[in-house]
């Protein structure tokens, strides 16, 4: 089985930088994925890696360590549209993503 | 639009009832995912068909069932309805870069 572990809160002020850390148990490991959800909505993607390393994509960046099971999602230049919950999903075979219970980041002026 | 349409949006019954949710996938897609978000929780896996089939089953209840027909449109049923299942469905399609999600469907149970 899988198992993701991303803490369940977090604040931050305007204009700052927060790092959301997400830890996972996984077999048949084929890539880690971000999401931001806003509430009611849907998911949508953020950021993908598969090899080590940072991922940069304007504000918004991630990092993976395939040996150590770790990624983290870094979000730059805080704005009040940041807040929302940010979702860490690892996909193994068969394409299925499995999601962590997410994030819930609150940006506040 | 994400391409991924899902109806109805709104879905409000009462306990003991049965639903149908349906979705479908973007065009050209053969895969969709049924997941479950009940509120302020993360996305549980139900269900995937791939191309008619079911291909991978998570924690999906025996009173939910699920198909995909030729046209690639998928259908979750959700039957004897209780309180907790009130929830936000989600489906998906997927490609190299991982889902695009449907709006989803947020079923009320009273």
């Amino acid at each position: 089985g899988q198992n993701i572990d991303q803490p369940t809160e977090m604040t931050a002020t305007e204009g700052a930088i927060v790092q959301i850390n997400c830890t996972y148990q996984t077999s048949g490991f084929n890539g880690l994925f971000w999401y931001q959800q806003h509430a009611g909505e849907a998911p949508t993607f953020l950021s993908y890696n598969v090899l080590d390393g940072l991922e940069e994509k304007g504000r918004f960046s991630s990092f993976l360590s395939r040996s150590k099971g770790y990624s983290y999602l870094l979000l730059k230049e805080l704005q009040m549209k940041d807040s929302a919950s940010y979702l860490c999903a690892v996909r193994a075979a068969g394409n299925k993503l499995t999601f962590g219970g997410g994030t819930r980041v609150l940006v506040k002026p | 639009d994400s391409g991924v349409t899902q109806t109805p949006k709104h879905l409000i019954t009462a306990t003991g009832q049965r639903v149908t949710l349906r979705c479908s996938p973007r065009s050209g897609d053969l895969s969709v995912y049924w997941y479950q978000q009940s509120l302020d929780q993360g996305l549980q896996f139900l269900i995937q068909y791939y191309n008619g089939e079911e291909r991978a089953k998570g924690n999906i209840l025996e009173r939910f069932s699920a198909q995909q027909f030729p046209d690639l449109h998928s259908e979750l049923n959700l039957s004897s309805l209780e309180l907790g299942d009130s929830a936000l469905y989600f489906c998906a399609s997927s490609d190299p870069l991982g889902y695009t999600f449907g709006s989803g469907t947020r079923l009320t149970v009273v």
